[in-house]
């Protein structure tokens, strides 16, 4: 079955650190994101991609980079972790038809921990 | 801009009762859906229902139903027969499909007691 896996599940790192947090998804969809969800919140956007080399911002971008290098992947690097990027990160991805974007399903999630 | 308000951080219902979740949003787009998503106490986030803008008919998954009232920008989530699996968060979310990107509501936390 097709499916979208985030690794690792669980990162605790020291603040200044470089992490990359991966995503790969196996339903050949175009469009891939990534959230935060802060304790007790919402998701906000980080990044977003609608297909190969594209990447755009979200609400919440800063400290935050992706690259698309092919459908399946899409990483999230931390450029130098602060304490405030603690959190649980979200990948999910999604289909585009002739309405528009589609359904969005979510990866199990990443834990991190900046210390 | 487009935003998804939750009136009701948590809320509680007995066990093989009704309960209903409030949400509103606000959008200047024509296409858009709409959803519920659960979120356990394991985090992964699970798609409850998603209701189509343009549809006036209230989509129904199994015991989960929503009423859209698209004047009023409102989408509420309904669980009748409540389980004690049904605990978790429960967001609602609004999704822009001609930017593709979505917004979602801090989450209203629904316990079901035994």
């Amino acid at each position: 079955d097709a499916e979208i896996t985030q690794s690792p599940r669980h990162k605790i790192t020291e603040t200044g650190r470089q992490v990359t947090l991966a995503c790969h998804q196996t339903w050949n969809h175009n469009n891939m994101f990534w959230y935060r969800q802060d304790l007790g919140h919402g998701l906000r956007l980080i990044h977003y991609s609608y297909g190969v080399h594209d990447t755009n911002k979200g609400e919440v971008s800063d400290g935050y980079s992706v690259s698309r290098s092919n459908t399946e992947d899409l990483p999230l690097t931390l450029e130098s972790a602060a304490s405030s990027q603690t959190s649980v990160y979200f990948c999910a991805s999604s289909e585009s038809n002739q309405g528009g974007q589609e359904t969005q399903y979510f990866g199990p999630g990443t834990r991190l921990l900046v210390l | 801009a487009q935003t998804v308000t939750q009136s009701q951080p948590e809320m509680s219902v007995q066990e093989a009762e009704t309960v209903t979740l409030s949400c509103t949003y606000d959008t200047s787009e024509n296409n858009y859906y709409l959803f519920w998503y659960k979120q356990p106490p394991s985090r992964q986030m699970i798609l409850v229902i998603r209701q189509e803008a343009y549809k006036q008919q209230n989509a129904t998954e199994n015991r989960f139903s929503v009423n859209f009232q698209k004047a009023a920008k409102s989408f509420s989530l309904k669980i009748s027969d409540s389980q004690l699996g049904d605990t978790a968060m429960y967001f609602c979310a609004l999704l822009n499909t001609n930017a593709g990107k979505s917004t979602f509501g801090d989450g209203t936390t629904l316990t079901v007691k035994p």
